[in-house]
């Protein structure tokens, strides 16, 4: 089935550093998503991307969907404690039949340092 | 407005024994999808509807496993008999119609001893 590769595995920042990560897959997708998890909770949207090149930003959050359909990234700027969390980038395609489900990358593990 | 509804949150089980998950949509979302978290595999889509009707379940592990969406308002998924690798946490979503914004419920973490 499609993958995503998400990375990194996990990052270990201090507070007020920007943060990076990327997904990329060897499909394209139609739309990008990028969702943060806490503990014991589902995942939350941030960021829906629909189209190749766009983007979005939601506050300190900024995500791009990839030119070539591919990959897509976030970045979180100036990180505060509320911050740490799982972020999961997720896609989905358009198949002759219709829409498909959502395929989720392994997810970052944002982790802030005092 | 009420986001996507899930229960148990919680449910612990033995071996052999029936479970059934529960979910609420977003009332007016036409797509519901069911998932399962797990520390190896991740995310992993099950099987999603639309307007009640299955469209995809090319995702759901093997005949133990089965899903029903009866009305616009209300899901399962049973799975019968359980066994301890089915042990996951269950997550439910929907989204709107035109949109691929998925919404998720708390999720059902799942025990099977």
């Amino acid at each position: 089935g499609q993958q995503l590769n998400q990375s990194p595995q996990s990052m270990f920042i201090q507070e007020g550093e920007d943060v990076s990560m990327n997904c990329t897959s060897s499909s394209i997708f139609n739309t990008w998503l990028w969702y943060k998890q806490d503990p014991g909770e589902g995942p939350v949207l941030l960021i829906a991307l629909y189209k190749a090149g766009e983007l979005t930003s939601n506050g300190r959050l900024t995500a791009q969907f990839g030119i070539t359909r591919k990959d897509s990234f976030l970045n979180i700027s100036a990180s505060i404690p509320s911050d740490v969390g799982i972020y999961f980038c997720a896609g989905r395609r358009y198949s002759g039949g219709g829409a498909d489900g959502l395929t989720f990358g392994k997810g970052t593990h944002l982790i802030i340092q005092p | 407005d009420a986001g996507v509804i899930q229960s148990p949150r919680h449910e612990v089980t033995e071996m052999g024994q029936e479970v059934t998950l529960r979910c609420k949509p977003i009332s007016g979302h036409d797509y519901l999808f069911w998932y399962r978290q797990t520390m190896m595999r991740g995310l992993e889509l099950l099987i999603y509807f639309n307007n009640n009707v299955p469209i995809d379940d090319s995702g759901m592990p093997e005949d133990r496993f089965s899903a029903k969406m009866p009305n616009a308002s209300f899901s399962t998924l049973k799975i019968q008999p359980s066994e301890p690798r089915d042990s996951a946490v269950y997550f439910c979503a929907s989204s709107p119609l035109f949109r691929d914004e998925q919404f998720f419920g708390p999720g059902t973490r799942l025990t099977v001893l």
